[in-house]
């Protein structure tokens, strides 16, 4: 059965440095989500991707997060300096159609920030 | 802004037996609610979708109902087993939003 699958599965970096967290989402879905979620609290929408650009991001995606598709197969969520606080559990997800598509996610990266 | 609220937060319950997971949320302007299943530190396991015009799906045991005028879903578990112990989350899509979750409920099923 088809699955997004991210890598690595945990990650732990020093404060201030850039992440890149990759995902593989399923390959005839055309739309790519970032979630996190920090431990105890309900998972967040990042940002949501669709024919190469972004097409609705949240408040918590601003100007230390980027996304980009760089091939036919990977979708990336780069994190510039990292704090503390981006410490999380990062889920990447893919639906067949738009937003009233099911949705399916990946088994996520776990970001510890050091 | 859409919330999205999941009682109870906790729950444990005999093995073999049925129980209601609930949902509710403020906007009723939805285009389809999805439950998951998330087991600890791993990812989401989509279990059911409802688009708004439906009323309810089934999958095996699971029964998922929407009642959306009144901003509610539940989550019905027939004849609960210990591996269906997991936080089942519910996720709601609305306007330009993408998905929408719950806090969760976490339920122990005891052997």
């Amino acid at each position: 059965e088809p699955e997004v699958t991210q890598t690595p599965s945990h990650q732990v970096t020093q404060m201030g440095q850039e992440v890149i967290l990759r995902c593989v989402p399923i390959s005839n879905h055309l739309y790519f989500y970032w979630y996190r979620q920090i431990l105890g609290q309900k998972v967040e929408f990042l940002v949501s991707f669709y024919n190469n650009e972004i097409s609705e991001k949240s408040e918590i995606f601003d100007d230390q997060f980027s996304v980009e598709r760089p091939d036919g197969s990977n979708f990336t969520l780069k994190i510039r300096s990292t704090k503390l606080e981006d410490s999380a559990m990062y889920f990447c997800a893919s639906s067949e159609a738009t937003y009233r598509g099911e949705a399916f996610f990946g088994q996520g990266t776990r970001l510890t920030v050091v | 802004k859409q919330e999205v609220t999941q009682i109870p937060a906790a729950l444990s319950v005999p093995e073999g037996e049925n129980l209601v997971l609930n949902c509710s949320f403020t906007d009723s302007a939805i285009y389809n609610l999805q439950w998951f299943r998330q087991d600890p530190g791993k990812g989401l396991t989509s279990l059911l979708l409802i688009q708004s015009s439906q009323r309810e799906q089934t999958s095996g045991r699971l029964n998922a109902s929407l009642d959306k005028s009144s901003g509610r879903s539940t989550l019905y578990i027939a004849a609960s087993q210990p591996g269906d112990s997991a936080t089942y989350l519910c996720a709601v899509s609305s306007g330009n939003t993408p998905l929408v979750f719950g806090k969760g409920t976490r339920l122990s099923v005891i052997a």
